[in-house]
């Protein structure tokens, strides 16, 4: 078990340029989720995906956000067009679901994004 | 809002039993609690979780009140590396719906 694994895991930016974060799950894991953390709070669930599949999306994800999960293994997020209050850590997890048990989140370390 | 209520911060010498209280009164009957614990510039990690009765793993206990409005995680012997933000959380089991609060602030103390 290798973890879930964020790259990378500090990105300074300028204001207006685009950013592109990985997340490599569990393996074996079908749920993946991003979250959004600023000082002093909780993470705040943005997106997740049940395989390959985009089941939802936060209203804090605006059109500037993309993520992708492409054949349902490794998840992109990409912000286009960087403000300044895009600066947050940006979390990874994954989760195995099975038909009638309970879930478990396992988190990355997360992505941290500084945009100047 | 499926929130939680936590005290911002705590403080437990070391050796000591952590006793971390979380109120959830509108808790409705499928929603389970869970605990997560975030230690300083990691990611959230899960601690336990619950739906009507008390549960005990390898790191803590699970106290579920008999309304189930409140719950109690409890470090038996909370160590310096135990400090961290801990996390309260009520959801329907398989949703993606895990709301964070604020948490509660656990200084352990030498």
């Amino acid at each position: 078990d290798t973890g879930v694994s964020q790259n990378p895991r500090h990105k300074i930016t300028k204001r207006g340029q685009n950013v592109t974060f990985r997340c490599d799950p569990i393996s074996e894991h079908n749920r993946l989720y991003w979250y959004r953390q600023t000082l002093g709070q909780g993470p705040e669930f943005l997106t997740y995906f049940q395989n390959e599949a985009q089941l939802e999306k936060s209203r804090l994800l605006s059109d500037r956000f993309s993520a992708e999960r492409p054949k349902g293994s490794f998840s992109t997020l990409e912000i286009q067009r960087t403000e300044q209050g895009d600066s947050a850590m940006y979390l990874c997890a994954s989760s195995l679901i099975i038909w009638g048990s309970t879930e478990k989140l396992f988190f990355g370390s997360g992505t941290q994004l500084s945009v100047l | 809002d499926a929130k939680t209520t936590q005290p911002p911060s705590m403080d437990c010498a070391e050796g000591r039993a952590a006793n971390l209280p979380c109120n959830h009164s509108t808790i409705s009957g499928n929603e389970y609690v869970y605990w997560y614990r975030q230690i300083h510039s990691q990611g959230p990690q899960y601690i336990i979780h619950g739906l009507k009765n008390n549960e005990t793993n390898e790191m803590a206990s699970l106290i579920i009140t008999e309304d189930r409005k409140s719950s109690t995680l409890i470090l038996p012997h909370a160590t310096l590396r135990d400090t961290a933000v801990y996390y309260c959380i009520r959801t329907t089991s398989g949703t993606y719906k895990y709301i964070f609060g604020t948490g509660t602030r656990l200084k352990v103390l030498a």
